[in-house]
């Protein structure tokens, strides 16, 4: 089955700069990658996903890059502010394992102001 | 409005108890799913289903089991539940679509086995 690995787990940044977080796959015919981001004692929630057959998507602060060859896959989250402190989650899916949702082990983001 | 919605939010039983969490979804949803999620760290799928009558167990094993006879609700049970149960419980439904789909997660159910 699909396995899916996440990094870092942490990860401290200060307001303005830069953040991005990386993930790797195993299973080649995973197609859709979605990232998720989860505050403090809320549900999860989507803020971008890609699928196989783009290379990168870019949506306001927050970009995916995916590099099917290597099998891994980035968030880019640029100009962070403290409202982006939250957990991070990338996910794979594959249309051959019925678009079953496997995640990374997360991200803990800290922006200091 | 189209929601997922899982109840109880909070549960604090004893050990040997039965108990079963509810999940339903309003938004016609054909797959959904169950995962267990200790504090801020990693989504584990312990429960799968692709629509009615059809279910499967996830990458992590669990003793729960689950049902699914309407397309709106997936109920989580546990037979006897212990203190290694402890835990979040996380349901979600995302449309059926080719590879894979947005899914949409409930506010979870945080249960304590004393």
């Amino acid at each position: 089955g699909e396995n899916v690995e996440q990094h870092p787990s942490t990860l401290s940044v200060q307001e303005g700069d830069s953040a991005v977080i990386k993930c790797t796959y195993s299973d080649s015919a995973s197609n859709y990658f979605p990232w998720y981001k989860q505050e403090l004692g809320k549900r999860p929630q989507l803020i971008i996903d890609i699928r196989s057959n783009v290379g990168e998507k870019k949506d306001q602060r927050i970009a995916v890059t995916l590099n099917k060859t290597a099998k891994h896959f980035s968030l880019h989250i640029t100009e962070t502010q403290p409202e982006d402190s939250a957990v991070y989650f990338c996910a794979a899916s594959s249309y051959n394992q019925g678009g079953k949702l496997i995640f990374g082990q997360g991200t803990e983001l800290s922006v200091k102001p | 409005e189209a929601d997922i919605y899982q109840t109880p939010r909070y549960l604090v039983i004893g050990t040997g108890k039965k108990i079963t969490l509810e999940c339903s979804q309003t938004m016609g949803h054909d797959k959904m799913y169950w995962y267990q999620q200790d504090p801020g760290m990693e989504l584990h799928l312990i429960h799968y289903s692709y629509g009615v009558n059809s279910t499967e167990k996830g990458d992590l094993s669990s003793e729960s089991t689950v049902s699914r006879i309407r397309t709106e609700h997936f109920p989580l049970t546990l037979e006897s539940a212990r203190p290694s149960h402890t835990s979040q419980y996380l349901c979600a439904s995302s449309d059926p679509g080719k590879g894979g789909t947005e899914a949409f997660f409930g506010q979870g159910t945080r249960l304590t086995v004393v």
